[in-house]
């Protein structure tokens, strides 16, 4: 089942811009996973936040959690055109081997 | 290096045929297997996961079944196509789900 919601659906941003995402969930999490998808492609691991972290930075991504309010954003700096991509947030429930996703926010950067 | 390899790319099967997409991992010994269905535009449905070679769990009731006859295989397979089967179907593995998902590149089934 989908745990987890992103918002906003889409997102058109202009390159250097910053591009902000939102994720809820609805049930206790072990941690909160970040993906990227282009076009017709594989999901790639972006990042991953552990239930006891509340903020975590990898190069131009920063990500937060608020397990009070079940929710997670995703930050990517200074946008490059490269970073057009589908990105997913995904929840692994306590003690859970599954990984429920969300439908994604689709990020355009323009040039 | 740890990789996995999915195949066929791209798949256009008339309703009523048979399937097979096969997903095989190279690097890492027993890991968590995954299939999972992507609807045009949509989130990503979690079909079936194996946690070790002959364990399946359902978690959409369908017409497709899966099967890991070795540790680093995982199969999924229908007897009989049907259109609502349309889609696109990744395979990923993890180790405990703690490190994150790594994904293959995915098939895209159109059935006709």
């Amino acid at each position: 089942s989908q745990q987890g919601e992103e918002d906003p659906q889409a997102l058109s941003i202009q390159e250097g811009e910053n591009a902000t995402m939102n994720c809820s969930y609805k049930t206790s999490i072990n941690n909160l996973q970040w993906y990227r998808q282009n076009s017709g492609r594989g999901l790639v691991h972006l990042i991953l936040i552990r239930s006891n972290e509340r903020e975590k930075h990898s190069g131009r991504l920063r990500v937060t959690l608020d397990t009070s309010k079940k929710s997670s954003s995703l930050l990517i700096t200074a946008s490059r055109a490269a970073d057009t991509a589908s990105y997913f947030c995904a929840t692994d429930e306590a003690r859970d081997y599954k990984l429920s996703f969300g439908a994604g926010t689709t990020v355009t950067v323009r040039a | 290096s740890q990789t996995i390899h999915q195949w066929p790319a791209t798949l256009v099967q008339p309703v009523g045929s048979p399937l097979s997409l096969e997903c095989t991992v190279e690097g890492t010994s027993n890991p968590n297997l995954y299939w999972y269905r992507q609807a045009a535009g949509r989130g990503l449905q979690l079909l079936f996961y194996s946690v070790g070679i002959g364990q399946i769990s359902s978690e959409v009731p369908q017409n497709l079944s899966a099967s890991r006859p070795q540790d680093r295989q995982f199969i999924l397979s229908s007897k009989k196509l049907l259109l609502s089967d349309s889609g696109f179907y990744l395979c990923a593995w993890s180790v405990q789900g703690a490190y994150g998902y790594t994904f293959g590149s995915g098939t895209r089934l159109t059935v006709v």
